[in-house]
């Protein structure tokens, strides 16, 4: 069955310092893996995505995250945080050959001025 | 360019009572789903789509009936409702292409309902 873990509910960083979101999943198959940032009464926002090739992929607003195969995580980083990055973030995972995406708890990132 | 809308923003039911969520998009996107979002379980699949007259199941569909009769719509129903269905109802969609769909979704800013 396919899982996602965010194990952190809120992660909080000071204005400047490099920022850390983790996620680690499970599926059969090709994992596709995926970030999503949602801000107060709002949808989920597409951030980055990685389906295949460079372990390291960049998406909007200056976020990044590292695919890492053998601890089965991707992480969302970003080297310096700001206020405006205090949001809800979800990651999700879809298996090759489905339809389903599952997404994690989601993780609060608060960034303190 | 409007993308997924979802009427109502709120509903308040009455244990027992039925209701339909609407859903619309205009990016003619074959898939579209429908996610409900609590406290601590981040959101999880209802039903899905994979284009006009094709559903299928998610993660917890009990309760909730759809139907996909054009690329646009994707009504989500709830036949009676539930206290345990209080939660805010995201609809998404997002464009198929090739043999492999990994498409990321584009989300409507949700329906907040709460059953009593």
């Amino acid at each position: 069955a396919q899982s996602v873990a965010q194990p952190e509910d809120q992660v909080n960083v000071a204005e400047g310092n490099p920022l850390t979101v983790k996620c680690t999943y499970s599926v059969s198959g090709n994992p596709y893996l995926f970030w999503y940032v949602q801000y107060p009464n709002r949808g989920l926002q597409f951030l980055l995505k990685y389906i295949t090739g460079d372990n390291l992929v960049k998406g909007s607003y200056g976020f990044e995250a590292e695919f890492n195969k053998s601890q089965t995580s991707f992480h969302l980083k970003k080297p310096s945080a700001l206020v405006s990055d205090s949001a809800l973030y979800f990651c999700a995972v879809l298996s090759s050959g489905t339809y389903k995406y599952i997404f994690g708890t989601g993780t609060r990132l608060k960034v303190l001025a | 360019n409007a993308g997924v809308t979802q009427t109502p923003k709120f509903q308040v039911l009455k244990t027992g009572q039925s209701m339909t969520l609407q859903c619309a998009q205009d990016m003619n996107h074959e898939y579209m789903s429908w996610y409900r979002q609590d406290p601590g379980m981040g959101l999880r699949l209802i039903h899905y789509s994979v284009g006009a007259g094709i559903t299928d199941q998610g993660e917890v569909p009990n309760g909730y009936n759809v139907s996909r009769s054009t690329t646009e719509d994707f009504p989500l129903r709830l036949l009676s409702a539930a206290p345990s269905q209080t939660s805010v109802y995201f609809c998404a969609s997002s464009y198929m292409q090739g043999s492999s769909y990994n498409s990321p979704l584009h989300f409507g800013n949700g329906t907040r309902l709460t059953v009593t």
